[in-house]
């Protein structure tokens, strides 16, 4: 079935550095990636997301980067701050899915140093 | 996301009780879900409904019953049949034919 891997399942970064989340998909038909950030015992919230007519996509310091060869996509986040500090989801709807059905990665825990 | 609240935000059940955890939705989405998410883990799908009167089960649908007799409202109800049912269990709607899900804030049950 469908299957969406995301790495790295921790990552730490010094303060103002990037931080780079990668995930890859398994059905080539998927067509609508989003992003969601999770903060501890809060509700995921979209922060971002791309369709695969588009290549890349930038909302000031995030960034979503889709490679359709290679089945896979990335999160960039640009001169990281505290609040960055939070679990982070990628996502992939499989094309033809009536009910937008979403298939999410594992999480990535990112964790700001300052 | 605003418009999408769950209730309660805590729940206790002892062993062998039945739940059932709200999610209501106030912004004329046709597709709701429902998801579990356990400690450190990603969310896996419950149950989800494209339209009233209408639903299909997900990936973990054991133990757990739905119903959609409104548009606004998909109740989660948590039977004695699931044997490890604590968790954080976020619910979700999106627009019609759309991709983005909204979630609720979520309900955090535990099992005395």
């Amino acid at each position: 079935g469908e299957n969406v891997e995301q790495h790295p399942s921790t990552l730490s970064v010094q303060e103002g550095d990037s931080a780079v989340i990668k995930c890859t998909y398994s059905d080539s038909a998927s067509n609508y990636f989003p992003w969601y950030k999770q903060e501890l015992g809060k509700r995921p919230q979209l922060i971002i997301d791309i369709r695969s007519n588009v290549g890349e996509k930038k909302d000031q310091r995030i960034a979503v980067t889709l490679n359709k060869t290679a089945k896979h996509f990335s999160l960039h986040i640009t001169e990281t701050q505290p609040e960055d500090s939070a679990v982070y989801f990628c996502a992939a709807t499989p094309r033809g899915s009536s009910a937008s059905k979403i298939i999410f990665g594992s999480g990535t825990r990112l964790s700001i140093r300052p | 996301d605003g418009g999408i609240t769950q209730s309660p935000k805590y729940l206790f059940r002892k062993e062998g009780q039945n739940v059932t955890l709200s999610c209501e939705q106030n912004l004329n989405h046709d597709a709701m879900y429902w998801y579990r998410q356990d400690p450190g883990q990603g969310l896996r799908l419950i149950y989800y409904s494209q339209i009233v009167n209408d639903f299909q089960k997900g990936d973990i649908a054991e133990g757990y019953s739905v119903s959609r007799e409104k548009k606004e409202s998909f109740p989660l109800t948590v039977t004695s049949a699931q044997k490890n049912p604590t968790a954080f269990y976020l619910c979700a709607s999106s627009i019609p034919g759309g991709d983005t899900q909204y979630f609720g804030p979520g309900t955090r049950l535990t099992v005395l």
